[in-house]
């Protein structure tokens, strides 16, 4: 079983839908979680960190469940030009190496 | 905020020859950096970790001997790609930890090698 594992999609959904991504962890000892956006042809850019209680930013609401090990991210209203793919990253406690999950391919067409 | 600028942003070499890449932290010093690689469609693969005045950290598979890594100061780390070969073409990039474990991300922007 892979350390962070995504479901690799693509998601295709029309504007305005609202989506989510979930991404399971098999570390217990995860610490530290953040969702990262990447468009194509460059490099991964933080989209938001994951608290233990949740957090919201706009259109986008991150979750964490530990007791199940995943994290989640919600799109509402979604934006042609929110099509990319999102990473899940994840750090062990103690740890300054992050583990990648493999993304999500978002495509939001009209 | 921090930055990493990785240069060049693109190169296109002939099979055989070196490239190297320079990732650079404008703001801030990194003892630690890490390089990567990324094939189309595939997710980020971790290659090594770079430490300052020492050896570099390679993940199970990467030839140190073909990819060279230097990080000489605090700022800057280099990626030689030795004897390139069309396989090598890729998307390679680096990045710096944040201050503290578990702490965000800063990643260069990134350098598509093709080798022909």
């Amino acid at each position: 079983r892979k350390e962070v594992e995504q479901d690799p999609g693509p998601f295709n959904v029309p504007e305005g839908a609202t989506v989510a991504f979930n991404c399971t962890y098999s570390n217990s000892a995860s610490q530290s979680f953040f969702w990262y956006r990447q468009d194509c042809r460059k490099e991964p850019k933080l989209l938001m960190s994951v608290y233990s209680s949740g957090n919201e930013d706009g259109r986008f609401t991150a979750q964490l469940n530990r007791a199940s090990q995943y994290i989640s991210l919600l799109i509402r209203d979604s934006k042609l030009s929110d099509s990319a793919t999102y990473l899940c990253v994840v750090f062990a406690g103690g740890s300054y190496i992050p583990t990648f999950g493999r993304g999500t391919s978002l495509i939001v067409h009209p | 905020g921090a930055v990493v600028s990785q240069h060049p942003s693109w190169v296109i070499c002939k099979s055989g020859t070196s490239v190297k890449i320079e990732c650079r932290s404008l703001d801030f010093q990194a003892t630690t950096m890490f390089w990567y690689r990324q094939f189309p469609k595939q997710s980020l693969m971790l290659m090594a970790t770079s430490n300052e005045g020492s050896k570099a950290t390679y993940e199970q598979g990467v030839e140190k001997d073909k990819f060279l890594i230097n990080h000489a100061s605090l700022t800057l780390s280099t990626l030689t790609v030795t004897s390139a070969h069309p396989e090598d073409s890729s998307f390679y990039i680096c990045s710096a930890p944040g201050q503290g474990y578990g702490n965000t991300i800063y990643f260069g922007e990134g350098s598509w090698l093709t080798v022909v």
